[in-house]
């Protein structure tokens, strides 16, 4: 079965940092997704992203965090100046087309932030 | 209200064991359900979608009341490779998926 990628797979960065996450989507898909899951919370949806734009952001995606898709293949985020709190595994997923709910989901960045 | 409320557990039961998980969703709109099975420190993983009539696969029984805004998985025969976190995910119609904390299951040898 095809997969999502992300690296890197563990991420530890010093508050005020900016990190980028990276994640390679299944390649025939359209829509393209980053959730968090705090450690011993529930996965978050942060934003959706389709035809090179965001088509959803839920309230946690505020301006410190961007997405973009460079390239034909990498669709990353970025955390601009990071916080205690951000520190959270960060996963990316992607699906085939708007009406398949079916989200792939990436293994996920470990992102601790000190 | 939470948007979708699960019972956290843990639920410890025997090998072969039949269990049930519910989890009800607040926002009547919802279009697509979902469970989704997480190991520890891994991705969720799709174990299966939900639909109106009832649906199963394999050992795993889904149930949906749109009336209740209920949804329900039943496992029969449980492993011990079934011992995971169960999330119940809902689908508002738009890009947003909404999880549920997870439903967290043991099962014994």
């Amino acid at each position: 079965e095809p997969e999502v990628t992300q690296t890197p797979s563990h991420q530890v960065t010093q508050m005020g940092q900016e990190v980028i996450l990276r994640c390679v989507p299944i390649s025939n898909h359209l829509y393209f997704y980053w959730y968090r899951q705090i450690l011993g919370q529930k996965v978050e949806f942060l934003v959706s992203f389709y035809n090179n734009e965001i088509s959803e952001k839920s309230e946690i995606f505020d301006d410190q965090f961007s997405v973009e898709r460079p390239d034909g293949s990498n669709f990353t985020l970025k955390i601009r100046s990071t916080k205690l709190e951000d520190s959270a595994m960060y996963f990316c997923a992607s699906s085939a087309s708007a009406g398949t709910r079916r989200r792939y989901f990436g293994p996920g960045t470990r992102l601790t932030v000190t | 209200r939470k948007e979708v409320e699960q019972d956290p557990g843990p639920f410890n039961v025997p090998e072969g064991a039949t269990v049930a998980f519910n989890c009800t969703y607040s926002n009547s709109a919802s279009q697509s359900f979902f469970w989704y099975r997480q190991d520890c420190r891994k991705e969720p993983k799709l174990l299966m979608s939900v639909y109106s009539s009832g649906n199963e696969d394999g050992r795993f029984t889904a149930q949906l009341n749109r009336a209740s805004q209920y949804i329900s998985l039943l496992i029969r025969d449980s492993k011990l490779s079934d011992s995971a976190t169960y999330l119940c995910v809902v689908d508002t119609g738009g890009f947003k998926t909404i999880f549920g904390a997870g439903t967290r299951l043991f099962v014994k040898a």
